[in-house]
């Protein structure tokens, strides 16, 4: 069985410190992760995922994510926030052999200026 | 290009009434997803459409939703009648479908349904 679980339903940080958004993932096999975040009043964009090259992924907007098969974790980063990065974030994960997404509940990310 | 357009953006029905929803996926992407979101909750995948057939429609809540995708372009998505538990923002997602696993599945921007 699939599950992703996001701790954290709401994160805040400051402007210019560091976003840690965390995601932690079940699967029965080697999975395919993503995040998504989405801004108000839009859909979901894809900010990265890992296909099971480089453990360390690098997206869009100077967010990255490390895949650690040990802990079971899809962490998502950014050196220093910016206030234009708030929004909702999601992780998904989808088993090797199906294509429909599993995600979690979701991270509302505040920037305080 | 275009991305994937959901209409409309938000409804507000009456329970028991009947409602549907549309998406244009991108242009040449065979794959077709519906998901769900109820308030406060995760995202949850209803069905995955691979042009004009239905692959997989496991997480259909009940026989009240009908989804169809004409001629492997547009989908719509049905609910009749509709009940309190409906409401939510359903995402419509393509992809390509060049047989990659985990490809990229582009969102567009929900319809949010509200039953009274």
């Amino acid at each position: 069985a699939q599950s992703v679980t996001q701790l954290g339903s709401h994160v805040s940080v400051s402007e210019g410190a560091l976003v840690l958004l965390r995601c932690n993932y079940s699967s029965s096999v080697p999975p395919y992760l993503f995040w998504y975040v989405q801004y108000p009043n839009q859909g979901l964009q894809l900010l990265l995922k890992y296909t099971s090259a480089a453990t360390l992924v690098k997206g869009i907007n100077g967010f990255e994510a490390e895949f650690k098969k040990s802990e079971t974790s899809f962490h998502l980063t950014k050196p220093s926030a910016h206030m234009s990065d708030a929004a909702e974030y999601f992780c998904a994960v989808t088993p090797n052999h199906f294509n429909k997404f599993y995600f979690g509940s979701g991270t509302k990310l505040n920037v305080k200026p | 290009e275009a991305g994937v357009t959901q209409f409309p953006s938000h409804s507000v029905i009456e329970k028991g009434q009947t409602v549907t929803l549309r998406c244009d996926p991108i242009s040449g992407h065979d794959n077709l997803y519906w998901y769900r979101r109820v308030m406060g909750k995760e995202i949850k995948f209803l069905l995955h459409f691979v042009k004009e057939s239905k692959q997989d429609e496991s997480g259909m809540p009940n026989n009240r939703f009908l989804a169809e995708r004409t001629g492997g372009t547009y989908s719509t998505l049905k609910v009749q009648p509709a009940e309190l538990e409906d409401s939510g923002v359903y995402f419509c997602a393509s992809s390509q479908g060049t047989g990659g696993l985990g490809e990229t599945q582009y969102f567009g921007p929900g319809t949010r349904l509200l039953v009274l």
